[in-house]
C-alpha cells in the first residue's frame, strides 16, 4: 500500500519553541525518508533527508528519526523562527522504491 | 540559469479548452515528473520519465498527455479541460527515480 499519513495536520509554535511533525507509512520496502518545505506561493524544497540503514540525521535546527519497526518518521525542528512558516511534506519512497510518495501536509505556523 | 522552469506560470481558460506547459531542465537529470497539487495542498505524482521513457503513470485521465522530446523537457499536454484540473502543476526532476527533487515554479491553471 501507499498510503502515507502525518500528523498534525497543523500547528502552531510560538517562536523559540520546538517543533515536531510525524509521518506514518504503510510499505514497508520504503528506504528513502525525506522532508519537503513548500513556503507560501513558492516550491516545494528538500530539507532534510534520511536512508534506512540511519536512525538519525540532524542538521542545524532540524532533525530528522526514523523508525523502521513502527514505520514512522519524524521532522524535528528546535528554536522555531517566522520563516520556519510553511507546509511540510513528508515523501518516503513506495511502490517497491521506485517513487516518492508526499503525505498529506503539516501547516506549520511559528508565532511571535 | 534556472535548474527546473516551467511555462507559463499562470493559465486562465474556458472549460472544454486543450492547453499545453512545458518544461525544461538544466541540471542534467535523467527523471522528470509531473504533480499535481489541489486547493487542499495534497501533492500526487501524475508522471514520471526516465531517459524520455514513461515510467510511472498513475491514474490520471487520459484528456492528460505527457511528452518527453529529450531527456531535458517534458511537456504536459490536457484536452478537454474540466472544472476539476483547476490547480497548480509542478514539473520536477531527479537524478534516478529516488533522488532530491528539484521542482519548477509551478502553473496555476484555473478552469472556467
Amino acid at each position: 500500500g501507499e498510503n502515507v499519513e502525518q500528523h498534525p495536520s497543523t500547528l502552531s509554535v510560538q517562536e523559540g519553541d520546538s517543533a515536531v511533525i510525524k509521518c506514518t507509512y504503510s510499505d514497508s520496502a520504503s528506504n528513502y525518508f525525506p522532508w519537503y518545505k513548500q513556503e507560501l506561493g513558492k516550491r516545494p524544497q528538500l530539507i532534510i533527508d534520511i536512508r534506512s540503514n540511519v536512525g538519525e540525521k540532524k542538521d542545524q535546527r532540524i532533525a530528522v528519526t526514523l523508525n523502521k519497526t513502527a514505520k514512522h518518521f519524524s521532522l524535528h525542528i528546535t528554536e522555531t523562527q517566522p520563516e520556519d512558516s510553511a507546509v511540510y511534506f513528508c515523501a518516503p519512497t513506495t511502490g517497491g522504491g521506485n517513487k516518492l510518495t508526499f503525505g498529506t501536509g503539516t501547516q506549520l505556523k511559528v508565532e511571535l | 540559469d534556472t535548474a527546473v522552469s516551467q511555462t507559463p506560470k499562470y493559465l486562465v481558460t474556458q472549460m472544454g479548452n486543450d492547453k499545453s506547459i512545458k518544461c525544461e531542465q538544466n541540471l542534467g537529470h535523467d527523471t522528470m515528473y509531473w504533480y499535481k497539487q489541489d486547493s487542499k495542498k495534497f501533492l500526487k505524482i501524475m508522471f514520471s520519465y526516465n531517459n524520455k521513457e514513461l515510467i510511472i503513470n498513475e491514474t490520471v485521465p487520459n484528456r492528460f498527455s505527457p511528452k518527453s522530446p529529450d531527456k531535458a523537457h517534458l511537456n504536459l499536454h490536457i484536452n478537454s479541460l474540466e472544472l476539476g484540473d483547476s490547480a497548480v502543476y509542478f514539473c520536477a526532476s531527479s537524478q534516478g527515480n529516488t533522488g532530491e527533487l528539484f521542482f519548477g515554479e509551478g502553473s496555476r491553471l484555473t478552469v472556467l
